[in-house]
């Protein structure tokens, strides 16, 4: 079986640095995604690790230890736009299907 | 268009209706997903097709009953539904059934009275 835990709910300030912790307990690890799913609208793929270490990609980097079970994505400046759910996904060897965690809302105040 | 096209957006259906869900995407993707997002809960995944076979089918109640005709379009066919049913339903796309990376329509927000 799978088990994804992120924080349910996180509020940062405009400016600021935030990070969205996420770990995971699963059978055949192969790969952990980000998305990013403003309200009303559709998720976006944020950001993909399957080997340990930090993947940056402007403003967002994600990080993975696979050894920990544990992954974070690192926003920084945030900006008001960045108010939204984040996803943290992990791809499992069978079947190659992806298992979401109950998403983390982050609300940027100015 | 370009993208992952879904339809309806809303909709709103007794128990005793039948509907479907439409999805259409001009990606030129080979693999199709549907998903249940409700409240206070995780993206369930529901269906998965591959070059238009079906290849995953997460324990869902027969209720809900898909149909891939080709790698473009995927259609989700609901009769007899029930209020616990009532979420928003997303369908996704990738390259393969082997990427990652999906692309979501915007989903159907579905209420069953």
């Amino acid at each position: 079986g799978q088990n994804i835990d992120q924080p349910t709910e996180m509020t940062a300030t405009e400016g600021a640095i935030v990070q969205i912790n996420c770990t995971y307990q699963t059978s055949g690890f192969n790969g952990l995604f980000w998305y990013q799913q403003h309200a009303g609208e559709a998720p976006t793929f944020l950001s993909y690790n399957v080997l340990d270490g930090l993947e940056e990609k402007g403003r967002f980097s994600s990080f993975l230890s696979r050894s920990k079970g544990y992954s974070y994505l690192l926003l920084k400046e945030l900006q008001m736009k960045d108010s939204a759910s984040y996803l943290c996904a992990v791809r499992h060897n069978a079947g190659n299907m992806l298992t979401f965690g109950g998403g983390t809302r982050l609300m940027v105040k100015p | 268009e370009t993208g992952v096209t879904q339809t309806p957006r809303h909709l709103v259906m007794g128990m005793t209706n039948k509907k479907s869900l439409k999805c259409e995407q001009h990606l030129g993707h080979n693999a199709m997903y549907w998903y249940k997002q409700s409240a206070k809960k995780p993206l369930e995944l529901m269906f998965v097709y591959s070059l238009e076979e079906r290849v995953e089918n997460n324990s869902v109640p027969s209720r809900f009953s898909p149909e891939c005709p080709n790698s473009s379009h995927l259609f989700l066919h609901l009769h007899t539904l029930q209020p616990e049913d009532s979420a928003l339903y997303l369908c996704a796309s990738s390259q393969d059934k082997w990427t990652g990376e999906l692309f979501f329509g915007e989903g159907s927000r579905l209420t069953v009275l």
